[in-house]
């Protein structure tokens, strides 16, 4: 079974931080997903990666950076956490090619 | 932009119902097509894909996928209450990996 591991499941951070979201796949997915979710607005993208080192811009990259350094490791930054950012944060990982997404279980943010 | 449409819900159907969840999308050339189920305050779990035109059986779930129609729809036979969540359907784009999804529909299971 696919494994797809968020380091923490709840978070809460204060305006102005500097955040890190881990994420980590063991099955040697080449792509790697980003996504927020809030309610009423569906799961919107914020950044994806097809390879170590490479990363494209998702529909919502405004506040967030992303680091792959690893192929089973992908890390989002909220660079100055502010409370518009507050949201259930997954992580997702697929194969290279038109393969279904594999989610981690989120990490659901509070910035205060 | 390519849209995936889901009727939002809730769709409410007594226990040991069918229950039938539709799905359109606007990028005719697409060519994967994904069902995934969210329970409340959980992550999306995959429950099926489907690839060419016509039904995938599996278990108590049937996929179907109509491309000159542009609909994929997602039967649910002897509905049981802990079917009860959320259904997101998703649709890759041709020559994308990337999945468009939509933004679910909401399923109640009454017993």
């Amino acid at each position: 079974d696919v494994k797809v591991t968020q380091s923490s499941r709840y978070l809460v951070k204060r305006t102005g931080e500097k955040v890190f979201l881990e994420c980590v796949q063991d099955m040697d997915h080449e792509n790697m997903f980003w996504y927020r979710q809030d309610p009423g607005l569906g799961l919107r993208l914020i950044y994806f990666s097809y390879d170590v080192k490479m990363k494209e811009k998702g529909d919502i990259p405004e506040g967030y950076s992303v680091s792959r350094e690893k192929k089973e490791r992908f890390s989002l930054i909220l660079e100055s956490a502010s409370t518009n950012q507050t949201s259930m944060y997954l992580c997702a990982s697929s194969f290279a090619g038109e393969s279904p997404l594999h989610f981690g279980n989120g990490t659901r943010l509070t910035v205060t | 932009q390519k849209e995936v449409e889901q009727n939002s819900g809730p769709l409410s159907v007594p226990e040991g119902a069918i229950a039938s969840l539709n799905c359109t999308y606007s990028d005719r050339g697409s060519q994967s097509f994904f069902w995934y189920r969210q329970y409340s305050g959980k992550s999306p779990e995959l429950i099926m894909s489907i690839y060419s035109n016509g039904d995938k059986e599996d278990g108590r779930f049937t996929a179907q996928l109509n491309k000159a129609s542009q609909y994929v729809s997602l039967l649910i036979r002897d509905s049981q209450p802990s079917d009860s969540a959320t259904y997101l359907c998703a649709v890759t784009p041709k020559g994308s990996y990337i999945p468009t999804f939509g933004r679910g529909t909401s399923l109640i299971v009454h017993p």
